[in-house]
């Protein structure tokens, strides 16, 4: 059964800081692996997808890798503001599964305070 | 504006009474899922949509059924509703299924089953 473990669990930064948070996964060979925002109260939404075997990405403050032989993804937040506050979640997109399933982790909860 | 739309936003039912969610997406998206999401678990699949009448089991399906009648629409049901069905519960959409595209969540909606 594929697993998504991310950690730290939560992390408090201060403001102008930078944070990195991890996720691991095991099985499912052939994936991608998309990072989610979810604020508090709200739905997630997408910031990056990794695709390649060795993938960078990056969207303004928000960079992240991907290395499938490890199987192993960072997301980098650079220059934290206060409304980086919220959960950052790492899911895989399994490319095999004829569902079209997604396995979430379980999210790292990133507070930023002045 | 893309957009996924959740009611009620708030739910507090008492344990057997039925409930009643609804989801709508203004893409046109052919598939939409029906997800849970608890403290420390990662978002966890109860069914998903391919298209109208065109449904199938998740990986937690007990206890819930849904229904796609029109393609914008997509209802997850809960005949006598138990404590343990006290989550948060995320629509989502997507255009085809999702190892092919990114994901469209709604805001979600709060259901405590007393």
């Amino acid at each position: 059964k594929t697993q998504v473990e991310q950690s730290p669990q939560s992390l408090v930064v201060r403001q102008g800081e930078n944070c990195v948070l991890q996720c691991n996964y095991s099985v499912t060979p052939d994936n991608h692996l998309r990072w989610f925002k979810q604020d508090t109260g709200k739905g997630l939404v997408s910031l990056t997808v990794l695709v390649d075997q060795k993938d960078k990405t990056s969207n303004g403050r928000y960079s992240a890798t991907l290395d499938k032989d490890a199987k192993h993804s960072t997301l980098h937040i650079t220059a934290t503001l206060l409304d980086d506050t919220a959960t950052y979640i790492c899911v895989l997109i399994d490319r095999g599964s004829a569902l079209g399933r997604l396995h979430f982790g379980a999210g790292t909860q990133l507070i930023v305070i002045p | 504006d893309m957009k996924v739309t959740q009611m009620p936003r708030y739910l507090i039912k008492r344990m057997g009474e039925n409930v009643l969610l609804e989801c709508g997406q203004d893409m046109s998206h052919e598939t939409m899922y029906w997800y849970r999401q608890d403290p420390g678990l990662g978002l966890q699949l109860i069914y998903i949509s391919y298209d109208v009448d065109s449904n199938s089991e998740g990986d937690i399906p007990k206890g819930y059924r849904v229904s796609r009648k029109k393609r914008e629409h997509f209802s997850l049901i809960l005949d006598s509703a138990k404590t343990n069905q006290t989550s948060v519960y995320f629509c989502a959409s997507s255009l085809y299924r999702v190892n092919q595209d990114t994901q469209y969540f709604g805001p979600g909606t709060r259901l405590l089953v007393l």
